[in-house]
C-alpha cells in the first residue's frame, strides 16, 4: 500500500509568483484535503476536493485554487503569493463513506515566500 | 462550530514517567476525535480516534485518550514515557456533517528529560 505523496519537499518564491503543490493520495482513497501550517501553529483547513469537486472550503481567498484528477491525486495553486503564505502545505487522503473519518497525512510541501 | 482548545503549549517529562496533554473541544453533534503526533520533518501520524464507540481509547505507542462528554475532554496519556515520544502533538476534532473536516488545535510540545 502506497502511502500519500508530496512534491516538492521544498520550495521558495517571490512575491506576487504562482505555485502549485501536488500530492498523490494513498491507494484506494477518493477524497483529498489540503491544510495549511504556519510556523508553530496547527494545521489550517484550505479545501476538499471529492470526485474532482471541492466539497468544502476553510477561511481561504480565491487565489488559494485546487484541482483534483481521475486518479484522485491533486494539486493546490496559490496566486499572487504573499509573505504570509510561508508555510508547510499539508495533503491529506481518505475513502469518502459512512465510516470515512480518518485522513493519512502527507509529509508536507515547505513553501517558502521571499 | 467545531473547536479545539489544547490546554498546555509544553509539557515536559522525565523519561519514565506518565504523559499527560489536555484537550477540550466545542462541537454542537457527537463529534470524532482524534490524537495526531508529529515528528520534526515527518508527516502527522494517527496515534488514536475516537469515533462514538468506547469511551477510553487505545492507540499505538502506550498512548491512550479517554472521551469525557460532560466535561467535553480528549485527554491523551502514557504512562511512562519514552525519548522517542518527544514531539509535537495535535487533538483534532471533525464534523461528519461538514465532510469531516478537521479542526486542529494549536498543539503541545512534549520534551522527554533522559
Amino acid at each position: 500500500e502506497t502511502g500519500v505523496t508530496q512534491s516538492p519537499t521544498h520550495l521558495i518564491k517571490t512575491r506576487g509568483q504562482q505555485v502549485t503543490l501536488r500530492c498523490s493520495s494513498q491507494s484506494g482513497h477518493n477524497t483529498v484535503s489540503w491544510y495549511q501550517q504556519a510556523l508553530g501553529q496547527g494545521p489550517q483547513f484550505i479545501f476538499q476536493y471529492y470526485r474532482e469537486e471541492e466539497n468544502g472550503r476553510g477561511n481561504f481567498p480565491p487565489r488559494f485554487s485546487g484541482l483534483q484528477f481521475p486518479n484522485y491525486s491533486s494539486e493546490l495553486n496559490v496566486n499572487a503569493l504573499e509573505l504570509d503564505d510561508s508555510a508547510l502545505y499539508l495533503c491529506a487522503s481518505s475513502l469518502w463513506g459512512p465510516l470515512w473519518n480518518e485522513q493519512f497525512f502527507g509529509p508536507g510541501t515547505r513553501l517558502t515566500v521571499l | 462550530a467545531q473547536s479545539v482548545t489544547q490546554l498546555d503549549s509544553h509539557v515536559s517529562v522525565s523519561e519514565g514517567t506518565p504523559v499527560l496533554l489536555r484537550c477540550n473541544y466545542s462541537s454542537s453533534y457527537s463529534p470524532s476525535l482524534f490524537w495526531y503526533v508529529q515528528h520534526p520533518n515527518k508527516g502527522l501520524q494517527l496515534l488514536l480516534k475516537y469515533t462514538s464507540a468506547a469511551t477510553l481509547v487505545k492507540g499505538i505507542n502506550g498512548f491512550e485518550a479517554e472521551f469525557k462528554k460532560s466535561e467535553t475532554s480528549f485527554h491523551l496519556t502514557k504512562p511512562s514515557a519514552h525519548m522517542s515520544d518527544a514531539a509535537e502533538y495535535f487533538c483534532v476534532v471533525s464534523d461528519p456533517r461538514a465532510g469531516n473536516q478537521f479542526y486542529f488545535g494549536t498543539g503541545t510540545s512534549l520534551t522527554v528529560i533522559p
